[in-house]
């Protein structure tokens, strides 16, 4: 069964600083990786994907992906205290399969 | 655009009592997903719908727990006799075509058993 941990469990960062999220996952035959973001009251936000080995950019929010060390990270470049949220790692086996969620990462940004 | 309509959003039940759940959609999604969310456990899968069938259910607590599709519009989670354990956010999502796709989530359902 999958299993996807993520770390730290909580992170603050200052206002213009930089974020680093971390999540590990179990099976080597993952395909599709997303980041999703929840503010607190709303249901989760995607935010990005990445389905390739590499870096991905999108704005302020960069993901970067090794399957081989199974690794998966988000970078937030220029935190504002907007991005203040709880952050899930979710992944899944391909098409056909369901997505499994990380941990949570719980980010302040302090202003 | 509303995106998925879930309903209510709290609920209180006592212990013992039947729970319903429903979830609206985003018209044209053709893959509704439950979720149960808590602090311990966090995010759980519980069940899945491609086009109003069922395709995993495996996240779903056997006994008590039943969902179902009847239409492309809406889908319920149904809890028999509530369990103080069963207190958690409940999350449907949508998506466009399957799995691997990006998940649109309403803003859940808050229930407590007391």
């Amino acid at each position: 069964q999958q299993k996807v941990q993520q770390s730290p469990e909580s992170l603050i960062v200052p206002e213009g600083g930089m974020a680093s999220l971390n999540c590990t996952f179990s099976d080597r035959n993952s395909q599709y990786f997303w980041w999703y973001r929840q503010h607190s009251g709303e249901g989760p936000k995607a935010l990005m994907s990445i389905f390739s080995n590499g870096d991905k950019k999108e704005g302020r929010f960069t993901a970067h992906l090794n399957k081989a060390s199974l690794h998966v990270s988000l970078h937030i470049k220029d935190s504002q205290p907007s991005d203040s949220a709880l952050y899930f790692c979710a992944v899944s086996m391909g098409m056909g399969y369901k997505l499994t969620f990380g941990t949570g990462t719980s980010l302040l940004v302090d202003p | 655009n509303a995106g998925v309509i879930q309903t209510p959003r709290h609920k209180v039940t006592g212990k013992g009592q039947e729970a319903t759940l429903w979830c609206e959609p985003i018209s044209g999604h053709s893959a509704v997903f439950w979720y149960r969310q808590t602090i311990v456990q966090g995010l759980e899968f519980l069940t899945y719908f491609r086009n109003q069938a069922p395709i995993d259910d495996s996240g779903m607590p056997k006994e008590r727990f039943s969902a179902q599709m009847p239409n492309q519009s809406h889908s319920t989670l149904k809890i028999q006799s509530t369990q103080p354990q069963d207190s958690a956010v409940y999350l449907c999502a949508s998506s466009f075509r399957r799995e691997g796709e990006r998940l649109f989530f309403g803003h859940g359902t808050k229930l407590s058993v007391l």
